[in-house]
């Protein structure tokens, strides 16, 4: 069963505009990652904020996290065409995998 | 080697053959883990082996599915008796250490006609 579930499900935007999804999930947890997955193959890993940190920044994203509401917010500034692609929040708790889910389609508009 | 390499990339197979699908994980990661993923879905987990052994196999869809990984490196999922509900990409990822990022290897595309 899936853990997180984005939203939305789907998002498009401008190029040069910021692109924001949400994940939420419903058990305790001991880390979140984000991922993207172009062309439906391989997934990319983004970044991973652990439950007792706040934000976590890399490059043009910035991660939240906050674990009273069992959520976190990606947020892509400035937009390129080559963002275009599927996001997936993972979820880890205190055992071996990580829980994905279904994912949020983002298309930059050139 | 320097990514997860999965083979083939693609396989089309007959209902009730069986396949093998293979993946090569990092050099040195212990972690190894097979996902499903069918069309414009999430991930499935399947399964987890942490260097030989696999700790929990309770994703295997049915008994039809089964895993295994040899000297700490290639694993080897197989599927006997294909059926059209088997049609997804099959994606392979491995991590130096539990709770850690994973690597994925480019999938497999397995279409059962």
């Amino acid at each position: 069963s899936q853990q997180g579930e984005e939203d939305p499900q789907a998002l498009s935007i401008q190029e040069g505009e910021n692109a924001t999804m949400n994940c939420s999930y419903k058990t305790s947890i001991n880390n979140l990652q984000w991922y993207r997955q172009n062309s439906g193959r391989g997934l990319v890993h983004l970044i991973l904020i652990r439950s007792n940190e706040r934000e976590k920044h890399s490059g043009r994203l910035r991660v939240t996290l906050d674990t009273s509401k069992k959520s976190s917010s990606l947020l892509i500034t400035a937009s390129r065409a080559a963002d275009t692609a599927s996001y997936f929040c993972a979820t880890g708790s205190n055992d071996y995998k990580l829980s994905f889910g279904a994912g949020t389609t983002v298309t930059v508009r050139a | 080697g320097a990514g997860v390499s999965q083979s083939p990339s693609n396989k089309v197979t007959e209902k009730g053959k069986d396949v093998e699908l293979r993946c090569d994980p990092i050099s040195g990661h212990t972690a190894l883990y097979w996902y499903r993923q069918s069309l414009g879905q999430g991930l499935e987990f399947l399964i987890y082996f942490q260097g030989n052994s696999a700790p929990d196999k309770s994703g295997l869809p049915s008994d039809r599915f089964s895993a295994e990984r040899t000297g700490g490196s290639v694993s080897t999922l197989t599927i006997q008796r294909t059926q059209q509900e088997d049609s997804a990409v099959y994606l392979c990822a491995s991590s130096l250490e539990r709770q850690t990022g994973y690597t994925f290897g480019s999938g497999t595309r397995l279409t059962v006609v």
